[in-house]
């Protein structure tokens, strides 16, 4: 079975400070991973996506994540902070097969001190 | 261009009445749907899928229950709400097909608060 584990339930930097938020999955097959974004009182949006092509991928708002295999690891990251990027970020995983089925992490609060 | 619309945007319900969320989507057609429930300090999780009308997939036991009555639109509902069910609804669809590679398209959410 398929599982994301993100380390730190809450995260706080100061503004121009680097983000890195962890995310470790654990899957059977070659997996898809993403991060996905939640403002407050919104929807979710997709940050990036890895899906077997470059191990370093780069999103949207400056983000990026690098897949390791050998550390099983999908951590995000962004050289500096910006008081908009406050947020809850979520990792998830997917199965190659399973079409959209998703399993997401528990979510980390990014908080951005001025 | 597709959309996803959901509504209620906010609801406040008394526990033990009954509940409906509905989710419809644009612009695509045969699309995979899905209900997302997130609740408070936890992490997402999935409650039903659908691959095509009247066919739904539970997840996880639970009070509630699903229903696809056509092809973009996916209903969320429950007769007898329960305290445990409030939390931050999302309904999702997704194409199967390379170009999309799995990505999940959301909507803004519904979030529900039972009393």
């Amino acid at each position: 079975a398929q599982s994301v584990t993100q380390l730190g339930s809450h995260v706080s930097v100061s503004e121009g400070a680097l983000v890195l938020l962890r995310c470790n999955y654990s899957s059977s097959v070659p997996p898809y991973l993403f991060w996905y974004v939640q403002y407050p009182n919104q929807g979710l949006q997709l940050l990036l996506k890895y899906t077997s092509a470059a191990t370093l991928v780069k999103g949207i708002n400056g983000f990026e994540a690098e897949f390791k295999k050998s550390e099983t690891s999908f951590h995000l990251t962004k050289p500096s902070a910006h008081m908009s990027d406050a947020a809850e970020y979520f990792c998830a995983v997917s199965d190659q097969n399973q079409g959209g089925k998703l399993i997401f992490g528990q979510g980390t609060e990014l908080s951005v001190k001025p | 261009s597709q959309t996803i619309h959901q509504w209620p945007a906010t609801l406040v319900q008394p526990v033990g009445s009954p509940l409906s969320l509905e989710c419809t989507v644009e612009g695509t057609s045969n699309p995979n749907l899905y209900w997302y429930r997130q609740a408070a300090g936890r992490g997402l999780q999935l409650l039903f899928y659908s691959v095509g009308i009247g066919q739904i997939s539970s997840e996880v036991p639970q009070n509630l229950s699903a229903s696809r009555p056509q092809d973009r639109q996916f209903i969320l509902s429950s007769k007898k709400l329960l305290l445990s069910d409030s939390g931050f609804y999302l309904c999702a669809w997704s194409v199967d097909s390379p170009a999309t590679n799995e990505k999940l398209f959301f909507g803004s959410g519904t979030q529900l608060s039972v009393l």
